[in-house]
């Protein structure tokens, strides 16, 4: 069963610093691996996807990367805004069994002014 | 432009009580999810569904069931809830790319939050 690692589960930077959060998945048969933000009592959203084909992704000032033979993801954060607050959560679609993501636990980003 | 739609956003069901959720999404997707968030846990599937009229068993299926009567609606049931179901409850939707499923972006409702007394 695919499982997936994130570490570390919180994290607090000073507001313009650049910062790494890890995720690991332990089964490499993977179509895709997503990024997705989730805030206090709301819902996902899907930051960055990256195919599995593909290395990395970038978006404004969030890049994604994918070694899939390692079965590790990382996403950078450059010049830290307190706006990016939040719990960062990454997932995997297998190429196996049920059409659904395979979660981490998260990691709790703050962000400080 | 609405996307993915929860109803309710929260709800306090006693033990052995019913409910049901509603999913509604509004972007002509094929797939639908019911995932259930819970403490120190990854969200996990519960059921989910390739089209209208269809559904199939996820991760954690057990003392749920599910129904897909049209396109955009997806339900989940609760026949008699129980304290373990304590939980968030997402539902999800995303496309399908025929050939080019490594493209398959899920998009995700706000969440309802059940508590099981």
């Amino acid at each position: 069963k695919q499982e997936v690692t994130q570490i570390p589960a919180a994290l607090s930077v000073p507001e313009g610093e650049n910062l790494v959060l890890n995720c690991s998945f332990t089964d490499s048969a993977i179509y895709n691996l997503q990024w997705f933000r989730q805030d206090p009592g709301k819902g996902l959203t899907s930051l960055l996807l990256i195919q599995s084909s593909q290395r990395e992704q970038t978006s404004g000032r969030l890049n994604a990367s994918l070694d899939k033979s390692s079965g590790r993801s990382t996403l950078y954060i450059a010049a830290s805004q307190p706006g990016d607050s939040a719990t960062y959560l990454c997932a995997v679609r297998p190429q196996t069994g049920a059409n659904n993501l395979f979660f981490g636990t998260g990691t709790r980003l703050t962000v400080i002014p | 432009n609405a996307g993915v739609t929860q109803t309710p956003k929260f709800r306090v069901l006693k033990t052995g009580q019913s409910m049901t959720l509603l999913c509604a999404q509004d972007m002509n997707h094929e797939y639908m999810y019911w995932y259930r968030q819970d403490p120190g846990m990854g969200l996990r599937l519960i059921h989910y569904s390739v089209g209208e009229g269809t559904t199939a068993k996820g991760e954690v299926p057990d003392g749920y069931n599910v129904s897909r009567l049209k396109k955009q609606n997806f339900l989940l049931g609760l026949e008699s809830a129980a304290p373990s179901q304590t939980s968030v409850y997402f539902c999800a939707s995303s496309y399908v790319l025929v050939g080019l499923v490594g493209k398959n972006i899920q998009y995700f409702g706000a969440g309802t939050r059940l508590s099981v007394l």
